[in-house]
C-alpha cells in the first residue's frame, strides 16, 4: 500500500509557543489530505480537510486560527498549532487518498504533541 | 449527516476463537463503501477490511470477514482463530457523501486472552 509519513512522533513543548507537523504522502500525490485529532481511548475526530493549493475546510468548532493547515504541494501538508496551550495536548493523525471517496485512506503514524 | 455507531466499548476473546465486533450506520446514499480498520498499541491505524455496500458478497480477508446487512445498515466484523496481534482498537468508518473523509465511530477494544 502507499506509504504515508508524518513527523514528528511525538513533541513537547512550553505553552504559549507553536508546533509545526508535517504530513507527506511519498509514493502517490494527494490533492486531499485529512487531519485528525485523537483523545485517549477516544475516536478520531476530523479537524480539517487539507486541499492542495486552496484554504482548508475545517470542522464545526475547530478554531482555524489556532490549527493552521497549509497544504502547499501534492505530496505535503502541516498543521501548525499556534500559541499552544496544555488543553491542546493529544494525538494528531493525518491520512491522504489516492482521490476517490471509495478509496482506502493511509494514514500517518500520528504525532503525540505534549504542552507544558 | 451520516453516522456510525459501535455498541460495544470492550470485547475479549480467547486466542483461537472467534470473536464479532458490531457497527451499524446510517446513510442516504445506495452506493457506498465501509471500513473496518485497526490501531494497535502503536496507533498506527491500518486497514483491515473493506465492503462494498452494491456487492451481496461478503467480503473476506484471511481470517477476517464481514457480517454486511445493508437493509439493516449493519456491518459486522468477524475474526477467526484469534491471535495475539490482533489485540487492538477497532474502528468502523463510511466516507461521508460527495467527500472523501471518514466518519469513524467510537472504536471497540479487543483484548486477546492466551
Amino acid at each position: 500500500g502507499a506509504v504515508v509519513s508524518q513527523h514528528p512522533s511525538w513533541v513537547i513543548c512550553k505553552s504559549g509557543t507553536s508546533v509545526k507537523i508535517e504530513c507527506r504522502s511519498l509514493d502517490f500525490q494527494a490533492t486531499t489530505m485529512f487531519w485528525y485529532r485523537q483523545f485517549p481511548k477516544q475516536s478520531l475526530m476530523l479537524m480539517a480537510t487539507s486541499n492542495e493549493g486552496s484554504k482548508a475546510t475545517y470542522e464545526q468548532g475547530v478554531e482555524k486560527d489556532k490549527f493552521l493547515i497549509n497544504h502547499a504541494s501534492l505530496t505535503l501538508s502541516t498543521l501548525t498549532v499556534t500559541s499552544a496551550h496544555p488543553e491542546d495536548s493529544s494525538f494528531y493523525i493525518c491520512s491522504a487518498s489516492f482521490g476517490s471517496m471509495n478509496t482506502e485512506a493511509f494514514f500517518g503514524q500520528g504525532t503525540r504533541l505534549t504542552v507544558v | 449527516a451520516q453516522t456510525v455507531t459501535q455498541s460495544q466499548p470492550e470485547m475479549s476473546v480467547q486466542e483461537a476463537e472467534t470473536v464479532t465486533l458490531s457497527c451499524t450506520y446510517d446513510t442516504s446514499e445506495s452506493d457506498y463503501y465501509l471500513f473496518w480498520y485497526k490501531q494497535p498499541p502503536s496507533r498506527q491505524m491500518i486497514l483491515v477490511i473493506r465492503q462494498e455496500a452494491y456487492k451481496q458478497q461478503n467480503a473476506t480477508e484471511n481470517r477476517f470477514s464481514v457480517n454486511f446487512q445493508k437493509a439493516a445498515k449493519s456491518f459486522s466484523l468477524k475474526i477467526s482463530d484469534s491471535q495475539l496481534g490482533d489485540a487492538a482498537m477497532y474502528f468502523c468508518a463510511s466516507p461521508t457523501r460527495g467527500a472523501q473523509k471518514l466518519v469513524f465511530g467510537q472504536g471497540t477494544r479487543l483484548t486477546i486472552n492466551p
